[in-house]
């Protein structure tokens, strides 16, 4: 069964601090990784990692990926309160089809930055 | 609001009556899935539809549960009887149909409607 392991499960910061995020993974026929934001509602998606060692950026938001380590990073730079919200990691598996497929999550990691 | 679309935001059903929530894609998206997350737990995959067809039910109850995506309207997931265990909230997602990355030619992100929070009384 695959499976999705996120650390730590909850963190504090304080605005202005750098913080990172882990996701270790193991999955039969790896396809992708891909990180969430989740606030109150929906998961917002951030990134899609399939290649080893390529950082995807997004403003102060950045991730990378070690297929052979089996496991992701995301990086906050400068953290906002608006940061504050569940980080979560998935996996894809993949598909003969060439389509989407099923994600396996982790549990994510709750994020609290106080000003 | 271009975005998924679920309906109702909330509900609460008394146990044993059905349960019924619906997901709209967004506009050119054909492949829809169905994710519970309990309290204190990531999200579990439950089902994955296309038009008219059920592509993956693996993480479906064998009891009491369906889904089904016609070929007009939203997608139905449908809980019969429910039980106090059944409270959770549902999200679903949807991609679009065979596109594929111009980078990497992987297929595209699913994204995320804002979920129904089921309640059972």
């Amino acid at each position: 069964e695959d499976k999705v392991v996120q650390s730590p499960l909850s963190l504090v910061v304080h605005e202005g601090d750098t913080v990172t995020l882990n996701c270790s993974y193991e999955v039969t026929n790896f396809r992708s990784l891909l990180w969430y934001k989740q606030e109150k509602k929906a998961p917002t998606f951030l990134f899609m990692l399939t290649s080893s060692g390529i950082e995807k950026k997004s403003g102060r938001l950045s991730s990378i990926l070690d297929k052979k380590e089996l496991f992701s990073i995301l990086n906050i730079t400068a953290t906002q309160t608006g940061d504050s919200a569940v980080y979560l990691c998935a996996v894809e598996r993949a598909y003969s089809g060439g389509s989407n497929y099923k994600l396996t999550f982790g549990k994510g990691t709750l994020l609290t930055v106080n000003p | 609001n271009a975005g998924v679309m679920q309906n109702p935001r909330h509900l609460v059903r008394r146990r044993g009556q059905e349960a019924r929530l619906r997901c709209s894609p967004m506009k050119g998206h054909s492949h829809v899935y169905w994710y519970r997350q309990l309290p204190e737990e990531g999200l579990k995959f439950m089902v994955y539809l296309q038009k008219e067809n059920i592509i993956d039910e693996s993480g479906m109850p064998k009891e009491r549960f369906s889904a089904e995506f016609p070929k007009e309207g939203p997608s139905i997931l449908r809980i019969q009887q429910v039980v106090r265990g059944d409270s959770a909230a549902y999200f679903c997602a949807s991609s679009p149909r065979g596109v594929r990355d111009r980078g990497t030619g992987y297929g595209q992100p699913q994204h995320f409607g804002d979920g129904t929070r089921l309640s059972i009384l």
